[in-house]
């Protein structure tokens, strides 16, 4: 079964607004990660934040985590068309290289 | 550096027959791990590889299976193909082993099981 679960499983905005994906987990984390796949092809690494950080950005990407409640949100900023894709975010629970993904939300911009 | 590499890309077998899925992981990466992905199931780790030896497993039957060479180079192997086996196969590589290291994604090899 997998690790988290992603909130909303779909979600539909204009280009230029924002767009806020959740994330929540089970079990203690040494890092929580988020990536991008369009149309069923590879995933792409956007963004990893260890368990000791609160806060990471990379160019229009925000991640929050928050360990108490193991939860974590991904923003992105002034979304683009490009944007379109599926969004997962993936727990390490330390030690392993194996990934437990959450269910993924389904981003549209509309341009 | 090239990225991750999988081949082939797609591939249409029928129930029974078994399937050799082959990744090669960027240079210089030593860790290999498989994930399956399908529509009900979501994204499932399937096994990791490091220095030519499984080093973890996930919950999936004796029927995957596979095995890394010297060159990092990966193959997973399905027996008895049934048809929920049917899903994209996903291979990442990461530079050594280690909770820290990003994983890096090939583009998956679709499966159809007819």
């Amino acid at each position: 079964s997998q690790q988290g679960e992603e909130d909303p499983q779909a979600l539909s905005i204009q280009e230029g607004e924002n767009a806020t994906m959740n994330c929540s987990y089970k079990t203690s984390i040494n890092n929580l990660q988020w990536y991008r796949q369009n149309s069923g092809r590879g995933l792409v690494h956007l963004i990893l934040i260890r368990s000791n950080e609160r806060e990471k950005h990379s160019g229009r990407l925000r991640v929050t985590l928050d360990t108490s409640k193991k939860s974590s949100s991904l923003l992105i900023t002034a979304s683009r068309a490009a944007d379109t894709a599926s969004y997962f975010c993936a727990t390490d629970l330390g030690g392993a290289n194996n990934l437990f993904f959450g269910t993924g939300t389904r981003l549209t911009v509309i341009p | 550096k090239a990225g991750v590499t999988q081949t082939p890309r797609y591939l249409i077998k029928t129930r029974g027959q078994q399937v050799t899925l082959s990744c090669s992981p960027i240079s210089g990466h030593r860790s290999v791990s498989w994930y399956q992905q399908t529509p009900g199931q979501g994204l499932q780790f399937l096994f990791e590889y490091f220095s030519e030896t499984q080093r973890n497993k996930g919950n999936f039957p004796g029927r995957f299976s596979g095995r890394q060479f010297s060159n990092s180079r990966s193959e997973m192997n399905v027996s008895t193909l049934e048809l929920g086996d049917s899903a994209l196969y996903l291979c990442a590589s990461s530079p050594d082993r280690g909770s820290t290291d990003t994983q890096y994604f090939g583009p998956g090899t679709r499966l159809t099981v007819l």
